[in-house]
């Protein structure tokens, strides 16, 4: 059984470019939260995507956008990258009947931005 | 003021001491009580996770949780060199709200 699985593993970009992350849920899972987890601190929410929809936001610009997929895989997209934006971003899967409070989390993309 | 504040630590133990972690938050809607561990530069692994008030036991690893004092707890008995990461608490209300998480508990286990 497949855990959530993300991708790429690393990216670097330059300041000012776009960047869309990839992740691929849990079997069976159809809900998909991402976050932002900077160096020594705990998992920022970012966004919470079920049906294809957005259904939650956490307090991020609009330069963060997400998508989820017929088949429950999800991008995130982040415009105009900045310095600060540099972090590990996480993608964790649950199933919606069961709540986010048994959510799995990919290994993360580390984007560094230059 | 954090909705959940967690010391960082590092907290370093020798091997086979009992821990003690510790989160509070400011939330007095938040209903479900969860712990992650996260080795270094991986993702976090659920633990275990507590619905409202109690005491949760799995082998080493014990969870309370007292909503009167909003104070989350994670004791691991018999502590292992493997036992050594980040230990995140994290907390909901339940529905489509956020999960809320602490910044993490570096815990060091000397063998």
């Amino acid at each position: 059984d497949a855990g959530v699985t993300q991708s790429p593993t690393h990216l670097i970009k330059t300041r000012g470019q776009q960047v869309t992350l990839r992740c691929s849920p849990k079997s069976g899972h159809d809900t998909v939260s991402w976050y932002q987890q900077a160096l020594g601190q705990g998992p920022q929410f970012i966004f919470q995507y079920y049906e294809e929809e957005e259904r939650q936001r956490g307090n991020f610009p609009d330069r963060f956008s997400g998508h989820q997929f017929p088949n429950y895989s999800s991008e995130l997209n982040v415009n105009a990258l900045l310095l600060g934006d540099s972090a590990l971003y996480l993608c964790a899967s649950s199933l919606r009947d069961s709540g986010l409070w048994e959510q799995y989390f990919g290994p993360g993309t580390r984007l560094t931005v230059t | 003021q954090k909705e959940v504040e967690q010391d960082p630590g590092p907290l370093s133990v020798p091997e086979g001491a009992i821990v003690s972690l510790n989160c509070t938050y400011s939330n007095s809607a938040f209903q479900y009580f969860m712990w992650y561990r996260q080795y270094s530069r991986k993702g976090p692994e659920l633990l275990m996770y507590t619905y409202s008030s109690g005491n949760k036991e799995d082998g080493r690893f014990t969870a309370q949780v007292d909503k009167s004092s909003k104070y989350i707890s994670l004791f691991i008995r018999d502590s292992q060199p493997s036992d050594s990461a980040t230990y995140l608490c994290a907390t909901y209300s339940g529905g489509y709200q956020k999960v809320t998480f602490g910044t993490g508990t570096k815990l060091q286990v000397i063998p």
